[in-house]
């Protein structure tokens, strides 16, 4: 089946400490996307990448970076820098040339 | 700018009813429109949407219609049932862009 997969599904950061949160798409999806939500609001857009090595600030960057080694990966770091990470993360992808987004299951992260 | 608006909730209704959660936009150029829905702990997945004005989306007995003179995109259910209750998000997309423009989100509570 193709789909998104986001991993852990629960992570736990220590102050001072970095992340990564993983997000794998075997949809052969151009474009993927990273966004914050917080309890009760919307999406924000942290990152997202239109192709293989490039990648863009979103609205909420600071804090946060990624990567895009490969048409599949898209990790998110959450650094130290972030001074309140507690939130849900969701990862997406989208095929080039169509609008309709497809969403990973998330990763809730909490600080300890 | 680009934008969405939609009804606050949560919105809480008995089984059966009528389902009508609010949605406005405001975009430059010809926006694609969307209706996801957020199970609980869960990613988004995409309900419907409509490409150009007069288009009407339809599923799971869901509808919503592109209205350019109003710039609206009210989403409707005839009849709600308890596995209904999630998270409604109304989006819009820019032809040729690479972000989707995501409202607040709408919870949606539906009781036997």
């Amino acid at each position: 089946d193709g789909g998104i997969t986001q991993s852990p599904k629960y992570l736990f950061r220590k102050e001072g400490q970095n992340v990564t949160l993983s997000c794998e798409q075997n949809l052969n999806h151009d474009a993927m996307y990273w966004y914050r939500q917080d309890p009760g609001q919307g999406l924000r857009l942290i990152y997202y990448s239109q192709i293989v090595n490039d990648f863009q600030k979103g609205d909420i960057a600071e804090g946060y970076s990624v990567s895009r080694e490969k048409k599949e990966s898209f990790p998110l770091t959450v650094t130290s820098a972030q001074k309140n990470p507690t939130a849900f993360y969701l990862c997406a992808s989208r095929r080039g040339g169509e609008e309709t987004q497809y969403f990973g299951p998330g990763t809730r992260l909490l600080v300890l | 700018g680009n934008s969405v608006t939609q009804m606050e909730g949560p919105v809480t209704l008995s089984e059966e009813a009528f389902l009508t959660i609010n949605c406005t936009y405001t975009a430059t150029g010809y926006p694609s429109l969307f209706w996801y829905v957020q199970y609980p702990g869960e990613g988004l997945q995409l309900l419907l949407k409509a490409t150009k004005a007069d288009d009407k989306g339809s599923n799971k007995g869901f509808e919503a219609t592109y209205r350019k003179e109003t710039t609206s995109f009210h989403l409707e259910k005839g009849s709600v049932q308890v596995s209904d209750s999630a998270v409604y998000f109304c989006a819009l997309s820019v032809t040729g862009g690479f972000k989707t423009i995501f409202g607040a989100g709408t919870r949606l509570f539906v009781k036997a």
